[in-house]
């Protein structure tokens, strides 16, 4: 299984774009990258998702290199409701994992006024 | 629509005692999948279900158990609660078993006293 690395922490301002890079050097073919945003006491909440090149959505892009063993959130212009833990994934949607998911200890975003 | 809902939302144990926890998938979701969190770290998955079947499962005892019913409910069985099965316990659903997007649950608290 692949193993992910993201920094334990980040403080931002508001307006500001907020980037957070994952490592994830033993990446396998199939897996998939996948970015989930966690606030206290609550389930974790789909941001996006990603194989390969650039993915982009209403409230992020992920950005993955072709050797894929990295990615990067991009978060533009946070605002204090973002402040949240942000989890990078990687694995997914082939036959043999049946969509479970292994999650590291997150990345805590702190958004200051 | 309402999302993944689960009960109870708080649960308070003692070391030895069993638990139920239930999870109602998103109205057509065949996939559920529980996760235990505890304090501070990322959510660490349990089991997988999908139809019915196990189709996958975490590194947890044996203490740990679940099944899915035909209408796609789950429940999470815990026997002889310990101290350290105090958590945040999560379900997620999905509508296939190879879908990459899971809907989380706002999880049951369980202290074990």
């Amino acid at each position: 299984l692949a193993k992910t690395t993201q920094p334990i922490s980040m403080d931002s301002y508001e307006g500001q774009e907020v980037n957070i890079t994952c490592s994830h050097n033993n990446i396998a073919t199939n897996d998939y990258i996948t970015w989930y945003q966690q606030f206290p006491s609550q389930g974790p909440r789909f941001i996006i998702q990603g194989y390969k090149t650039k993915v982009t959505n209403e409230v992020a892009s992920l950005f993955i290199p072709a050797d894929r063993k990295s990615s990067t959130l991009s978060l533009p212009r946070v605002s204090l409701s973002d402040t949240a833990v942000y989890y990078c994934l990687v694995g997914g949607p082939h036959l043999y994992n049946f969509n479970k998911f292994y999650f590291g200890s997150g990345t805590k975003l702190n958004v200051k006024p | 629509d309402a999302g993944v809902t689960q009960s109870p939302t708080h649960l308070i144990k003692t070391r030895g005692q069993h638990v139920t926890l239930r999870c109602s998938p998103i109205s057509g979701h065949k996939s559920v999948s529980w996760y235990q969190q505890v304090l501070g770290q990322g959510p660490q998955f349990i089991f997988q279900y999908y139809e019915k079947e196990e189709r996958g499962r975490g590194n947890f005892p044996d203490r740990f158990s679940a099944r899915q019913f035909p209408n796609y409910s789950s429940e999470l069985n815990v026997n002889a609660l310990l101290l350290g099965d105090s958590a945040l316990y999560l379900c997620a659903s999905s509508f296939e078993r190879l879908n990459t997007e899971a809907f989380f649950g706002q999880g049951t608290r369980l202290t074990v006293v």
